[in-house]
């Protein structure tokens, strides 16, 4: 069955240090996966987008990865910030259809 | 510029009563998305809107839920005879174009905040 799966387990990690979340999907070939934030009581905010072409992207303090063989995707933030807590979803789109899939999400937690 | 809004926040009603929400989406924006999220689920797709156009409603659970966008700006997602597996967060997102069938869309989706509906 098609699913994408996300860290199930909250990541706790100390101010400074480089959080790294995973997305990993079966089932999918897709040629674009997105990365959103969550805050508790908020709805998702979009921060990256990558191309199935495009190994590596970056913003600011963010950077995604995307491996195609592995059904992987990789979303790393560098000198982490307790204002980066929050819940991280990826999500992706299948053609033959309109529909976005979500991840679970990840919840990180920057430690001060 | 304003963003997504969702009305109401919260809502709470009885098993068996209907209820409506509302999204007002971006000014503009062509495709609008409906979802359904579960405590501590990520989003699960209900519906999608191209302009005034449903073109995919494969993902309401039941003939209870039905949503519309009839001007093409404002939807209203309605669940009749509500039960107690209807309570979650529902999201409504927006996007600035038209989402391709078999062209892989590369549109961020604009979220509002949701409304939190309880069934008692």
């Amino acid at each position: 069955s098609q699913k994408i799966e996300q860290n199930s387990e909250a990541l706790n990690i100390q101010e400074g240090k480089t959080a790294t979340l995973t997305c990993n999907y079966t089932n999918y070939s897709p040629a674009y996966l997105q990365w959103y934030r969550q805050d508790p009581g908020r709805g998702p905010v979009f921060l990256l987008l990558i191309r199935e072409n495009e190994k590596e992207k970056r913003k600011e303090r963010l950077k995604v990865t995307f491996d195609t063989t592995l059904k992987q995707s990789l979303f790393h933030i560098t000198a982490s910030q307790p204002a980066d807590s929050a819940t991280y979803l990826c999500a992706l789109t299948t053609s033959g259809t309109y529909k976005y899939i979500f991840g679970t999400g990840t919840r990180l937690k920057v430690l001060a | 510029g304003a963003g997504v809004s969702q009305s109401p926040r919260y809502k709470v009603a009885k098993r068996g009563q209907d209820v409506a929400l509302r999204c007002d989406p971006i000014s503009g924006h062509v495709s609008l998305f409906w979802y359904q999220q579960a405590l501590g689920q990520g989003p699960e797709f209900l519906t999608y809107f191209q302009n005034e156009a449903q073109l995919d409603k494969s993902g309401l659970p039941s003939d209870r839920f039905f949503a519309e966008r009839p001007e093409g700006s404002v939807s209203t997602l309605k669940i009749q005879r509500t039960q107690q597996e209807d309570s979650a967060v529902y999201l409504c997102a927006s996007s600035p174009r038209a989402q391709g069938l078999y062209t892989y869309s590369n549109q961020p989706q604009h979220f509002g905040d949701g409304t939190r509906l309880s069934i008692l």
